[in-house]
């Protein structure tokens, strides 16, 4: 079964620093990895995703994540943060086209304070 | 605009009296799913759909029932709702299958008293 660990419940960061979420998955095969953002009130908007070639994968509003297959991890990194970015992040995993595309996994949110 | 629609967006209940919690999407998408958000735990999916009367069960089916009678649409059933049913629940759609970009709705905040 596949799963997702996201270590850190909240984390606060100063707006201009660099920025770092931790993700950690667990899938037998080759995974479809996701981060999604939710601002408050909101429903999740899809930042990334990575499926295969580049491991460093760019995103919306400046973030990218790297695919480390020796560590099983994706994080999840900006190196600018803006105040704008306080919100909720959430790492996914998603079975390859071998396992079906049907499900997708969540982690449990990392929250995101920035302070001015 | 695309979107997903979800109502109510607020839901006040007591304890089994049945209730509907519609999603509909516009993009002509085959894929729809139901999650339900609680602290701590993240998103957990309820059920999928992969196409008109395609369903399955997600991770946490107990106490809900799906149909996808059309395409656009894909309505979240509590026959007898318990608060333990409480929780913030999203609709969500994408072109196939759930690792395609995933769109989300608005949410549904669902109390049971």
């Amino acid at each position: 079964a596949q799963s997702v660990t996201q270590p850190d419940i909240h984390i606060t960061v100063s707006e201009g620093a660099s920025l770092e979420l931790r993700c950690n998955y667990s899938y037998g095969a080759t995974p479809y990895l996701f981060w999604y953002v939710q601002s408050p009130g909101q429903g999740l908007q899809l930042l990334l995703k990575y499926f295969s070639g580049d491991t460093l994968v760019q995103g919306i509003k400046g973030f990218e994540a790297e695919f480390k297959r020796s560590q099983s991890s994706f994080n999840l990194r900006k190196p600018s943060v803006h105040w704008s970015d306080a919100a909720e992040y959430f790492c996914a995993v998603g079975a390859g086209l071998t396992g079906g595309g049907n499900k997708l996994t969540f982690g449990t949110g990392t929250q995101l304070k920035v302070e001015l | 605009e695309a979107q997903v629609t979800q109502n109510p967006r607020y839901l006040i209940t007591v304890t089994g009296k049945k209730l509907t919690v519609t999603c509909s999407q516009n993009m002509n998408h085959e894929y729809m799913s139901w999650y339900r958000q609680d602290p701590g735990l993240g998103l957990r999916q309820i059920y999928y759909s992969m196409n008109v009367e395609v369903t399955d069960k997600g991770d946490v089916p107990e106490g809900y029932k799906v149909s996808r009678k059309e395409k656009r649409n894909f309505p979240l059933i509590l026959e007898s709702p318990s608060p333990n049913q409480t929780s913030l629940y999203f609709c969500a759609s994408s072109w196939e299958r759930s690792t395609d970009t995933q769109y989300f709705g608005p949410g549904t905040r669902l109390t049971v008293l």
